[in-house]
Formats: structure tokens, C-alpha cells, sequence
């Protein structure tokens, strides 16, 4: 059976400053990985994936993340982190014929 | 263009009440599905949909049921609340089921079973 951990509940930075949201999976087969943001009483956006390809995947508002199938990861990271990126983060694993398996989400706090 | 829109917004319910929640989104999606989300679990998929016509169980269906008459609505209904359902609901589509396929979210629907 196909899970995704995210392994802290609250990140905090200081604005400016390189974030890195966690996230590591477990499938039987290839991964296919997502990372969401929920704003505030908003439903779930979505920002990146990773189908295939190369490693490092470019998303919106300046996300990326990055595949490693040996550390079976899939961390957020974003260079200079805005105090508008707060939210709740999801990352999502997707089996082949499967559905949508999400984590329990990561609280991230960006303080002025 | 709206995507996807979810009524009521939220909802106070007695248990053993009947309870729709609705889902219509404008896309021409194929597939849909229904997650609930609680605090620490994340979402959750209760029932999904290939493509109208079908069905099927998610992770958490116990209480639940589903129907899809067309491509555009998937409502879910809780036949008899219980305060454990409580929670807020999120209904989702995607161009196809295919496991590559990016999904996209409503609102939200907040229900609380009293």
C-alpha cells in the first residue's frame, strides 16, 4: 500500500530566508508525487508535481522540489521564503491504477 | 470560468439527519472524488468517480454514498449523520483518472453533526 509521510506538523522561517517542507513516500511501483498549498479556509492548490523526467521540478509562487528515489523523498524548498506563502502543505503520492494517498500536512509559519 | 463550486459552504446537522452536499464543477472533467479532511490525518478519499456512470470506494466510504448522473455534479450523501462525520469536505476532479492527472479542489464544505 502506497503512504506519504510528513515527518514535522510546523515549520517556521524567517522571511527571506531558504524553506524546505519534507516529505518522503513509500509505493510499490513508480511514484508519482504532488505538493498542494490550502490557504486559510480555502480549498487545496496545486503546485508541482513529478511524473518523470528530471529530478528537480519547477512549480508556482517560486516552489520546486526534488526527487530522490534512493531517500524515497519528495522535499518543498523555495530560496526566499514570503511571509504570503504561510499555509498548510500536502504532499500527495500516486500509484499506477491508484488513487490520490496525502499526507497529514506541514504548518508553515514564515515570520516578518 | 469557475471550476469547482461545493453547497453550503458549511452546515450545522442533528445526528440521524439526511444530508447532500453538493459538487458541480465546469471543466467537462471526467473524474471526480470526495476526500474529507481532519486535523492530523490529512484528506482522506471517501468516493471517487472514473467517469459518470461509475463509482467507486475510497479509503473512508462507511456512511457514505455517491452518485454520477452526469459529468458536471457528484454529490455525496450522508443518509444518517453521526458526529463522527463531522469535518470539512473537499470535492475534487481531473481531466481523467489516469495517475498523472493533476487535481483540482473546491472550497470546501465544513460540517458539523451534532
Amino acid at each position: 500500500a502506497q503512504s506519504v509521510a510528513q515527518p514535522e506538523d510546523q515549520v517556521n522561517v524567517a522571511e527571506g530566508n531558504p524553506l524546505t517542507v519534507k516529505c518522503t513516500y513509500s509505493v510499490s511501483g513508480n511514484p508519482y508525487l504532488f505538493w498542494y498549498v490550502q490557504y486559510p479556509n480555502r480549498g487545496l492548490q496545486f503546485l508541482l508535481k513529478y511524473i518523470t523526467g528530471d529530478n528537480l521540478v519547477k512549480g508556482s509562487y517560486g516552489f520546486e522540489a526534488e526527487f530522490n528515489k534512493s531517500q524515497t523523498s519528495f522535499h518543498l524548498k523555495k530560496p526566499s521564503a514570503l511571509v504570503s506563502d504561510s499555509a498548510l502543505y500536502f504532499c500527495a503520492v500516486k500509484d499506477y491504477g491508484q488513487n490520490f494517498v496525502f499526507g497529514p500536512g506541514t504548518r508553515l509559519s514564515v515570520l516578518p | 470560468i469557475a471550476g469547482i463550486t461545493q453547497a453550503p459552504t458549511s452546515q450545522i446537522l442533528a445526528a440521524g439527519r439526511r444530508m447532500t452536499l453538493r459538487c458541480t464543477q465546469d471543466m467537462r472533467h471526467n473524474a471526480m472524488y470526495w476526500y474529507r479532511q481532519d486535523l492530523g490525518l490529512g484528506l482522506r478519499l471517501i468516493h471517487y468517480s472514473n467517469t459518470a456512470g461509475t463509482t467507486g470506494k475510497g479509503e473512508v466510504p462507511d456512511g457514505y454514498s455517491v452518485s454520477r448522473a452526469n459529468t458536471d455534479d457528484f454529490p455525496l450523501t450522508l443518509a444518517s449523520a453521526v458526529p463522527s462525520q463531522t469535518s470539512v469536505y473537499f470535492c475534487a476532479s481531473s481531466a481523467t483518472s489516469a495517475y498523472t492527472d493533476t487535481q483540482y479542489f473546491g472550497p470546501g464544505t465544513r460540517l458539523t453533526v451534532l
